[in-house]
């Protein structure tokens, strides 16, 4: 019972560089989302996806990228690193069409731009 | 569009003593509501949810929630507080259970 697994679980970038999150999933969920999750922000929106092929805005989506070619992969790749993309990455999938669906969290990568 | 508010970012509570952790919605509809918990260093993890089924939910860890329409709160119970709920508890709200939209989290400290 894997569920959904991030990697790497910390990670430490300089600005400037780019660098992909790694988020996969087992239960072939059609719906995948990633949040950053910063002191009193609660957990923000960045990118969502509603089946491969298929990606749109969250709330937050400057400076970060996604793709989903698979139903069980969507990574997120940050292109050029800021200090501001200091936070704590979280991905979740749930299933489309249920009625309350819940959202199934991976364990989070913490990353730290310098 | 759709939001929740959580009333209070700390909440100190003794050993053994009832907890409660505020948590009110603002949607156009009635939504589906989740309580998560979040214990440190990890990810979030579902305590209950209300899917219109009933109004008083119960979830893991002796956690339970009421939804109340008329105040638009869905607040956060257990009537005797153990040393192992203290962590962070957010509130949130979705309509077709993909776009969740969070609260801002309440951290719960148990005092022994």
């Amino acid at each position: 019972n894997a569920g959904v697994t991030q990697t790497p679980k910390f990670q430490v970038l300089k600005t400037g560089q780019s660098m992909t999150l790694q988020c996969a999933q087992d239960m072939n969920h059609e719906y995948m989302s990633w949040y950053r999750q910063d002191p009193g922000m609660g957990l923000r929106l960045i990118h969502y996806s509603v089946g491969a092929g298929i990606t749109d805005q969250g709330e937050v989506p400057n400076g970060y990228n996604v793709s989903r070619s698979t139903t069980e992969d969507f990574p997120l790749r940050l292109l050029s690193a800021a200090p501001s993309q200091t936070s704590v990455y979280f991905c979740a999938s749930s299933s489309l069409g249920g009625a309350g669906a819940e959202a199934f969290f991976g364990q989070g990568t913490r990353l730290t731009v310098v | 569009a759709q939001s929740v508010t959580q009333l209070g970012s700390h909440v100190s509570v003794s050993e053994g003593a009832l907890v409660l952790l505020r948590c009110n919605y603002s949607s156009s509809v009635p939504p589906y509501l989740f309580w998560y918990v979040q214990y440190p260093n990890q990810g979030l993890q579902l305590l209950l949810k209300y899917t219109s089924a009933a109004t008083l939910v119960k979830g893991i860890n002796g956690f339970e929630a009421e939804f109340k329409k008329s105040e638009t709160s869905f607040h956060l119970t257990k009537p005797s507080a153990h040393m192992s709920d203290a962590a962070e508890y957010f509130c949130a709200v979705t309509r077709f259970g993909n776009q969740f939209y969070f609260g801002t989290g309440t951290s719960l400290t148990v005092i022994p």
